[in-house]
């Protein structure tokens, strides 16, 4: 297996436009997670589901944030408007869980740059 | 509230074990600890995890006291791709499924040649 899939890998974008970052989970998983990563907060969780259905999204900053999964093989996280306090990276991980707990498999993150 | 306490760096010579704690103190009954660590500009990585008995895998050891409070990761000989920030995971498993990891600020791990 190719592993946790992002894409894009680097963004640059303007304050106001809308951003789409997209994660392709490993094949079985039932569980994908989006997290954040700044120097300040660190790493955050936003959002996260269980086949395809949002089970906790607490952790998403603001209604700009909008996180889908459409099906079990695409999840996408959108920022719109962004602004550039959003500057961040943003990882996508995902699980399989079992009786004796889960390990997460992350991605290689999307850098994201809100000029 | 911080459920772990991990020191916020150390060093460690090339082909010797080093040895990361972690203080949970406040840990529930059924709550596992967890180790993930981040190598610079890469997406976190799983370690190993356990409950109360010492866990073996080809990558670390970890070793849980007795009254759960506290826990040591052990891998027995550090390289230079070591170097990362190591973090220790607190997290309950209710049989109800999976949730999200709430990270601490972690260990930076430097492996000195």
């Amino acid at each position: 297996d190719a592993g946790v899939i992002q894409s894009p890998r680097h963004e640059v974008t303007e304050m106001g436009q809308e951003v789409t970052l997209r994660c392709k989970p490993i094949s079985g998983h039932d569980y994908l997670f989006w997290y954040r990563q700044t120097m300040m907060r660190g790493l955050e969780l936003l959002i996260y589901f269980n086949n395809n259905v949002p089970i906790d999204d607490s952790g998403m900053p603001e209604d700009r944030f909008s996180a889908k999964m459409p099906n079990a093989s695409f999840s996408t996280l959108k920022i719109q408007p962004s602004e550039p306090r959003d500057s961040a990276v943003y990882f996508c991980a995902s699980s399989l869980w079992g009786a004796l707990g889960d390990e997460q498999f992350f991605g290689p993150g999307t850098r994201l740059t809100v000029l | 509230d911080a459920k772990t306490t991990q020191p916020t760096s150390m060093d460690c010579a090339e082909g010797r074990a080093a040895n990361l704690p972690c203080n949970h103190s406040t840990i529930s009954g059924n709550e596992y600890v967890y180790w993930y660590r981040q190598i610079h500009s890469q997406g976190p990585q799983y370690i190993i995890h356990g409950l109360k008995n010492n866990e073996t895998n080809e990558m670390a050891s970890l070793i849980i006291t007795e009254d759960r409070k506290s826990s040591t990761l052990i891998l027995p000989h550090a390289t230079l791709r070591d170097t990362a920030v190591y973090y220790c995971i607190v997290r309950p498993h209710s049989g109800g499924g999976a949730d999200g990891l709430t990270f601490g600020k972690g260990t930076h791990l430097i492996i000195q040649p």
